[in-house]
């Protein structure tokens, strides 16, 4: 089955930028989104179709897409970013199904 | 902005039915594609389905043997039946409005209900 890859965790000090991956086969033909989830929450979309930033998420989020990866930068990563990352896709197998990578947790040290 | 939230018993025996409504407020429930997501504690999101009314379900190919979705327009709810639970399927469940589709292909979730936690056990 078709699967997204995203590292378990990823570590940056406030200030710095941090990079969060995903990887799929499907990628150079479908959009990726990504959510940020905090602790108790339900998912909230900072990024989709790739690089596009929804009203009210900072500028600080922005997204990029190469090849099969898909990525995730937060420039001046804040403490308020710590979270659990997630990427989205369409499955490649069968476009009304939906794909999410296993999800990456961003800690600010 | 929709608002959307998870009703259903809390606790479900294994081998029996899990049944969830979400409720959904500040749209037509006929103007949207509408899915369920489920999240174990501490692991990651997993699509189960989507519904709309005018075209009908999608369901992810690994849980569709047991799973029916269904919308009811005089309420603006529409519900998940998840049928032979087990202890696997203890999580949290959300309901979520689809976002616009692109070139017919499906995007993200817009809108989250709150979620509601379902524990299988007996």
């Amino acid at each position: 089955s078709y699967e997204l890859t995203q590292p378990p965790s990823v570590s940056v000090s406030p200030g710095q930028t941090a990079r969060i991956t995903c990887s799929g086969d499907a990628l150079p033909k479908q959009y990726g989104y990504w959510y940020q989830q905090k602790p108790g929450q339900a998912p909230v979309v900072v990024i989709y179709k790739d690089s596009e930033r929804p009203s009210g998420i900072p500028e600080r989020f922005s997204g990029s897409s190469s090849g099969t990866t898909v990525t995730l930068t937060i420039s001046g990563v804040q403490a308020e970013d710590e979270a659990d990352y997630y990427c989205q896709s369409a499955d490649s197998s069968d476009t009304s199904h939906v794909i999410f990578g296993g999800g990456t947790k961003l800690t600010v040290l | 902005q929709v608002q959307l939230q998870e009703s259903g018993p809390g606790l479900v025996k294994p081998s029996e039915t899990l049944s969830l409504t979400c409720t959904v407020s500040g749209g037509s429930i006929s103007s949207y594609y509408w899915s369920w997501i489920r999240q174990p504690a501490g692991k990651g999101l997993e699509w189960i389905g989507r519904i709309y009314i005018r075209k009908g379900t999608n369901y992810n190919p690994s849980l569709k043997s047991r799973v029916t979705m269904s919308v009811d327009t005089s309420k603006n709810q529409f519900s998940l039946n998840l049928s032979s639970v087990t202890a696997a399927d203890t999580a949290m469940y959300y309901c979520a409005r689809d976002a616009p589709r692109i070139n017919l292909v499906p995007t993200y979730f817009a809108d989250w209900g709150q979620g509601t936690l379902v524990t299988v056990s007996s």
